[in-house]
Formats: structure tokens, C-alpha cells, sequence
């Protein structure tokens, strides 16, 4: 059965910090990895990982796809308040057997107190 | 552009019931996948379709089913409701729905069966 596991769960830090969120996955036919910040209904896309080793950064956040050891990251540096919400990770599929699907970690919880 | 347009956002509705949740992707995409998101079970996959075409379905009961208009427009119906299915009803937008260019989320519809 495919699965992607995030962890921590969730996470307290204060404003300024830096934070590692992990993603690791076991999924047959994979394509690329997705992570998404949720804060109140609708997942915000962050990044879409396809090849191995190449790192993607917007602003503040980067992450990378490690294809052999299958894992993923996701980092935020000098954490703001707004930071605040859970991230997800999913992976979806290659090939023709897996159209519009996503199977996702269950989320890290993260708050940013000032 | 518009983005993934998802209505109604709220529905209390009472076990046994039915009901009927719509999705307009955004212009241009002709992929809508459909996920059921919950506290215990996270985010899971419903099923998308493509062209007015079901490809793909998670593994929910027959209750739930989905249909697609010549517009790309989606509405997914749930018959006979369960406790159970109280959540947010999330629809994912893509181009084609091979996970090459990612889903855009909609801000979901919260369901509340009573």
C-alpha cells in the first residue's frame, strides 16, 4: 500500500526560528512530490519536486527531493507568525493508471508564536 | 485567472439524506479530482474525472459518486449520509490530470451530517 509519512506532527517555534519539516514516501509509479501549506481550507501550492538533488526555494522556504532514499524536505527560515498552518506532503503518480490522484502524509502542525 | 471555484462552502444536512457538492476548475483544465479531508484520516482521493469521464476512484462505497459536464465543471453526490461523512470536500484542479503540472486546491465545501 503507498504511504507518505511527515513528521514532526506538529511543531512550536517563536518567531525567527528556522524549521526542517520531513517527508518520506513508499509509493509505486511515483512522479514528483508536492507540498502544500493549509491554513484554512484550501491547500496553497508550495513547490513540486520531480528530479533528485535539486533544490527549490520561494522567499524564505526551500526543499529537496532525495529520489534514492526517498524523502523529502522542507525548510523555513527566520519563521514569521503567518508561517503558521499545517504543511502537507503528497505523491502523485506516473504513468496512466493513477490519473489526479495525490496520496498525502498526514500534515505537520506548525505554530509560530511571536 | 479565476481559480478553483467550489460551492456551496457550508451544508448541514441530516443522516439519510442527500447531497450535492459542485467544483468549477479553472479555465482551460479539464482534470477535477476529489478528496475527502478529516481530522482521523486525513486527505483522501475520490475520484477524477477527465472529459466527462470517470478514470480513476479511491476506495469510498458506491454512496459516493461524481459526474463531469462538457464545461469541465464537476459535482460530486453522496447518498443516504452517515455521521461519518461530516468533513471538507476538496476538489484539486490540473491541465490533464497526470500529475505534470500539479492540482490547484479549491477552498473546499465543509460538510456537517447531524
Amino acid at each position: 500500500e503507498d504511504k507518505v509519512v511527515q513528521s514532526p506532527l506538529s511543531l512550536v517555534v517563536h518567531e525567527g526560528d528556522t524549521v526542517t519539516l520531513n517527508c518520506s514516501y513508499e509509493v509505486t509509479n511515483f512522479r514528483s512530490l508536492l507540498w502544500y501549506k493549509q491554513e484554512k481550507k484550501a491547500p496553497t501550492f508550495l513547490f513540486m519536486l520531480t528530479s533528485s538533488g535539486i533544490e527549490k526555494k520561494s522567499g524564505r522556504l526551500s526543499s529537496i527531493l532525495d529520489k534514492k532514499e526517498l524523502f523529502s524536505i522542507l525548510n523555513i527560515t527566520a519563521t514569521q507568525t503567518g508561517d503558521s498552518a499545517v504543511y502537507l506532503c503528497a505523491a502523485s503518480y506516473a504513468g496512466g493508471t493513477s490519473y489526479g490522484k495525490l496520496t498525502f502524509g498526514q500534515g505537520t502542525i506548525l505554530t509560530v508564536h511571536p | 485567472k479565476a481559480g478553483v471555484t467550489q460551492t456551496p462552502r457550508y451544508l448541514i444536512k441530516t443522516r439519510g439524506q442527500q447531497v450535492t457538492l459542485s467544483c468549477s476548475p479553472i479555465s482551460g483544465h479539464r482534470s477535477v479530482s476529489w478528496y475527502q479531508q478529516t481530522p482521523g484520516q486525513g486527505l483522501q482521493f475520490l475520484f477524477e474525472y477527465f472529459s466527462e469521464t470517470q478514470r480513476n476512484k479511491g476506495n469510498f462505497p458506491g454512496r459516493f459518486s461524481g459526474r463531469q459536464f462538457s464545461n469541465s465543471r464537476s459535482e460530486m453526490n453522496v447518498s443516504t449520509l452517515e455521521l461519518g461523512d461530516s468533513a471538507l470536500y476538496l476538489c484539486a484542479s490540473s491541465p490533464d490530470g497526470t500529475g505534470a503540472y500539479g492540482y490547484t486546491f479549491g477552498s473546499g465545501t465543509r460538510l456537517t451530517v447531524v
